[in-house]
């Protein structure tokens, strides 16, 4: 299996642009998560979705940030406009969700190191 | 609100030493997993050992184990024969076994760990 693939792996962009970000989780997972990972602030979850819908959107720190799952094996994160406050690492992880006290093991993507000039 | 904390910004151990990582977790919940994530260099998040609340026997994978006591809300991570590979960040997470929280995992803000040769 080729694990979650992230793309890209690097973006350098200047304030104001729009900026997406790719996720292609594992084949046969039904839950994804976006994280951000930041110095100061550790590792947040931004939202994460179940069979493709989105179930808690609360960490996504504002309107300019967005989130969507139009099917099972891609998702896409985009800031528009971006700001320099918003270069952090962007993880994408997936699971498969049996129910709440199952094992649900997130795997992780190699992350997105995003540079907002 | 769950929150895990990792009073240990920076460690460093002699490499074959042993070396013990901490982690406090505030919760009202009786069923809960914990995890040790590793983060080397490369970003990518590792899944290191996982326990589950209703265990009472602590997890052991090969030279990682943990020292899991629930009335103390204490989940420690210890490291034997510790090699150079093992230099990383080290994040302990906890994830709720019921409801809308079994999906979401809560980090600490992570101990960065220096093998010295």
């Amino acid at each position: 299996d080729a694990g979650v693939i992230q793309s890209p792996r690097h973006e350098v962009t200047e304030m104001g642009q729009e900026v997406t970000l790719r996720c292609k989780p594992i084949s046969g997972h039904n839950s994804l998560f976006w994280y951000r990972q930041t110095m100061m602030r550790g590792l947040e979850l931004l939202i994460y979705f179940n069979n493709n819908v989105p179930i808690d959107d609360s960490g996504m720190p504002e309107d300019r940030f967005s989130a969507k799952m139009p099917n099972a094996s891609f998702s896409t994160l985009k800031i528009q406009p971006s700001e320099p406050r918003d270069s952090a690492v962007y993880f994408c992880a997936s699971s498969f969700h049996l129910g709440a006290g199952s094992n649900n093991e997130q795997f992780f993507g190699p992350g997105t190191r995003l540079t907002v000039l | 609100a769950q929150t895990v904390t990792q009073s240990q910004p920076e460690m460093s151990v002699q490499e074959a030493e042993t070396v013990t990582l901490s982690c406090t977790y505030d919760t009202s919940e009786s069923d809960y997993y914990l995890f040790w994530y590793k983060q080397p260099p490369s970003r990518q998040m590792i899944l290191v050992i996982r326990q589950e609340a209703y265990k009472q026997q602590n997890a052991t994978e090969n030279r990682f184990s943990v020292n899991f006591q629930k009335a103390a809300k204490s989940f420690s991570l210890k490291i034997s024969d510790s090699q150079l590979g093992d230099a990383a960040m080290y994040f302990c997470a906890y994830r709720s076994a019921t409801g809308a929280g079994s999906y979401q995992l809560t980090f600490g803000k992570g101990t960065k760990l220096s093998v010295i040769p």
